[in-house]
């Protein structure tokens, strides 16, 4: 693994069902970011995790949670999904949440989910 | 509340023209950070701009970044097809709960055509 991994790739799901998108980086990046896209919205944080063990509610946390159990694991969880939660999903990482010079965000593949 | 605001939101350029795509945001900030995106891809970081004045260029492309106005640019000088993708801005928050966290903007579609 290099870098950052999202899984699946894409997805279609009845509206109502429980769903987990994983995310997965080696980096050993303390911070961590899942954000959705949607054309002219741009990417909207949903929720990150600045370290371990920690989680906060970003711009548009309603309908999802998240866990951080250890370092490299991040997963998105929606419990009940419904169509308005259609969209690209991007999960992101960085070294420190506010330290460093750069904090440079690096993100993963995407998965695209289809709510129906 | 901190807001980022691209313009415009749709370029289609003509190939050896030169353009500006403009950042603006609303709040204080010393980060920020331009990335593009291939469609159907993921987010590939171009430049980020740390202070007043900063000034960066890669190739046709230059950043620049005026923390008084709460203004970047993305200069495209002399385009060619290979820039056709999508720009994001995207601003780090310097305070509150935003900090240490980033807001994009909605993004600039650009075309080049020949």
């Amino acid at each position: 693994i290099a870098g950052i991994t999202q899984a699946p790739t894409s997805q279609i799901l009845a509206a109502g069902r429980r769903m987990t998108l994983r995310c997965t980086q080696d980096m050993r990046h303390n911070a961590m970011y899942w954000y959705r896209q949607d054309l002219g919205l741009g990417l909207r944080l949903i929720h990150y995790s600045n370290t371990a063990g920690t989680t906060g509610k970003g711009e548009v946390p309603d309908g999802y949670s998240v866990s951080r159990a250890n370092t490299d694991d991040f997963p998105l969880t929606l419990a009940s999904a419904v169509p308005s939660q259609t969209s690209v999903y991007f999960c992101a990482s960085s070294r420190h949440a506010s330290e460093g010079v750069y904090n440079e965000q690096f993100f993963g593949p995407g998965t695209r989910l289809t709510v129906l | 509340e901190l807001k980022v605001e691209q313009n415009p939101l749709f370029l289609s350029m003509q190939e050896g023209k030169n353009y500006t795509i403009y950042c603006n945001y609303s709040t204080t900030s010393d980060r920020l950070y331009w990335y593009r995106q291939d469609p159907g891809k993921s987010l590939e970081s171009l430049f980020v701009l740390l202070s007043n004045g900063a000034v960066k260029q890669e190739g046709r492309l230059m950043a620049s970044l005026d923390t008084k106005a709460r203004l970047s640019t993305l200069h495209i000088t002399a385009a060619v097809h290979d820039l056709s993708a999508t720009y994001f801005c995207a601003v780090m928050g310097a305070g509150g709960t935003s900090y240490g966290k980033l807001t994009f903007g909605q993004g600039t579609i650009l075309t080049v055509h020949p």
